[in-house]
C-alpha cells in the first residue's frame, strides 16, 4: 500500500496570508490526524477526521480549521498566518475501528512564515 | 491540560551501550504508543501498550506500562548507529481514547 502523502511539502507564507495543506491517507484509512511540531512546543495534536466528521480537537485557535472529504482526503487550513504557526505540520492516518490504534504519519509539510 | 513527562530529553551513548527513556503521567493512561523519528524524517509506529504491567519485545527493544498505568519505558540494548534519533511516547489518557498527547521525546546519539 502506499503510504500517507502530504503537499506541499514545503511552503512559505507571509504574516497575514492563508494556507490550505494536503493530506491523502493510506488506502482505507478513514480516521485522519494533524499534528504541529515545533522545536519549542513539540508535537501537539490539531483534529481529527472520521468519515468526514471532526471527531477531536486539540487546543488552537480557530484560525486552524481543517475538513475532510468523502474519499478520506483532508485538508487543513490555517488562517492570518502569524511567526509563530512556522512549524512542521504533520499528517496522520489511521484505520477505523474500536480502541486505539497505531497511526501511519505522512512526511510532512514545512511552513515557514515570514 | 493532561501532560506526560519523557525524560531524559537528550542521551549520548557509545555504540554497544544500553539506553532507557521514560514517560511520566499524573493522571493513569488509557494507553501508551512509542514512536521513533529519525532525524529529518516523520515519526514510526513501534508498539502500544494497553494492559497494566505488560512488558512487549522488539528484538532489541523492550516496552512496559507500569503497573498504575502512569508510567511507561523503552529500553533499548546494545545500541547501534541505527538506533540514532527521537523516541516519543504518545499517551491517551482515560476518557479521551482517540487523542494523542505527545510526550516532548528523547534526542538519542549514538557515537560509533
Amino acid at each position: 500500500k502506499a503510504g500517507v502523502t502530504q503537499t506541499p511539502r514545503y511552503l512559505i507564507k507571509t504574516r497575514g496570508q492563508q494556507v490550505t495543506l494536503s493530506c491523502s491517507p493510506i488506502s482505507g484509512h478513514r480516521s485522519v490526524s494533524w499534528y504541529q511540531q515545533t522545536p519549542g512546543q513539540g508535537l501537539q495534536f490539531l483534529f481529527e477526521y472520521f468519515s468526514e466528521t471532526q471527531r477531536n480537537k486539540g487546543n488552537f485557535p480557530g484560525r486552524f480549521s481543517g475538513r475532510q472529504f468523502s474519499n478520506s482526503r483532508s485538508e487543513m487550513n490555517v488562517s492570518t498566518l502569524e511567526l509563530g504557526d512556522s512549524a512542521l505540520y504533520l499528517c496522520a492516518s489511521s484505520s477505523s475501528g474500536r480502541g486505539f490504534y497505531e497511526q501511519y504519519f505522512g512526511p510532512g509539510t514545512r511552513l515557514t512564515v515570514t | 491540560g493532561q501532560q506526560v513527562m519523557q525524560i531524559p530529553q537528550y542521551q549520548h551513548v557509545q555504540e554497544g551501550e544500553d539506553f532507557t527513556t521514560y514517560c511520566n503521567s499524573s493522571t493513569t493512561l488509557s494507553n501508551i504508543q512509542w514512536y521513533k523519528q529519525r532525524p529529518g524524517g516523520h515519526p514510526v509506529f513501534l508498539i502500544q501498550l494497553v494492559k497494566s504491567g505488560e512488558v512487549k519485545k522488539q528484538k532489541r527493544l523492550t516496552f512496559q506500562f507500569g503497573e498504575a498505568k502512569k508510567n511507561s519505558s523503552l529500553h533499548i540494548t546494545a545500541t547501534q548507529t541505527t538506533d540514532v534519533g527521537t523516541y516519543f511516547c504518545a499517551v491517551s489518557f482515560s476518557g479521551s481514547a482517540r487523542q494523542l498527547t505527545f510526550g516532548s521525546g528523547t534526542q538519542l546519539t549514538v557515537l560509533p
